[in-house]
């Protein structure tokens, strides 16, 4: 069974950079698994951030980019704002029409 | 604007059944793979199942198969989910989402606002 693996949880100052990841629990994350990035708040449908390794979706600010940095996928936010704490979610094609998604890093800007 | 709606959810005994429905307006769903992803209580993200747009193939999570049955009305412009033997960790909120397959990549861009499903004595 594969594991999407995603760092529980991370903390920011604001104006920072934070690099969130996104890995497999055997394996490499390479563009074969079509990685995309999705940011929720509490009580509201997730919104795509992230697809086809950095494109930002239609009204993403570009403070948030994406990229494959060593065996994994990553979301980095770049001057992190107030708004930007949420729970972010990766999500991987492990084939045979599975997709899996990460347990989610929850992002604290303070 | 693209716009899904879910609907159907509420409360269920374990052992039973729901279906949830998604409407879909602003855009053609017989053009898109359709998804269901759910979020128990306080939990993360988990894709639940996949449709194509002819509805010939289908794909599920491993926890849910035998269980539910995901299927489309493209003439209603709609997306479902039969979910039978419900269990109590069948409970979540389940979107509705749409997979977009742009420059040779899939990933999913509009969701709906959900719809909670809670299974429970």
């Amino acid at each position: 069974q594969t594991v999407v693996t995603q760092e529980p949880s991370f903390s920011v100052s604001p104006g920072g950079t934070v690099t969130l990841t996104c890995g497999l629990s055997s394996g490499s994350v390479s563009t074969n698994y079509y990685p995309s990035w999705y940011q929720q708040t509490p009580g509201q449908a997730p919104r795509t951030l992230i697809y086809r390794v950095n494109t930002r979706s239609s009204g993403v600010p570009d403070r948030f980019s994406g990229s494959i940095l060593g065996n994994k996928a990553a979301l980095t936010i770049t001057g992190a704002q107030a708004e930007d704490e949420s729970d972010y979610y990766c999500v991987l094609y492990v084939g045979s029409g599975i997709w899996v998604f990460g347990g989610g890093t929850k992002l604290t800007v303070l | 604007e693209v716009q899904l709606v879910e609907s159907g959810g509420g409360l269920a005994q374990p052992g039973g059944s729901l279906r949830l429905s998604c409407a879909a307006s602003g855009f053609t769903i017989s053009s898109y793979w359709m998804s269901w992803v759910r979020q128990a209580p306080g939990k993360g993200l988990e894709w639940v199942a996949n449709i194509k747009q002819d509805g010939s193939e289908a794909y599920y999570v491993d926890s849910v198969k035998g269980r539910f049955t995901i299927s489309r009305d493209n003439a209603k412009n709609s997306l479902y989910v039969q979910m039978n033997s419900l269990r109590a960790e069948d409970t979540a909120v389940y979107y509705c989402a749409r997979w977009e397959f742009t420059s040779g990549w899939y990933y999913l861009d509009s969701w709906g606002q959900g719809t909670l499903v809670t299974v429970s004595s």
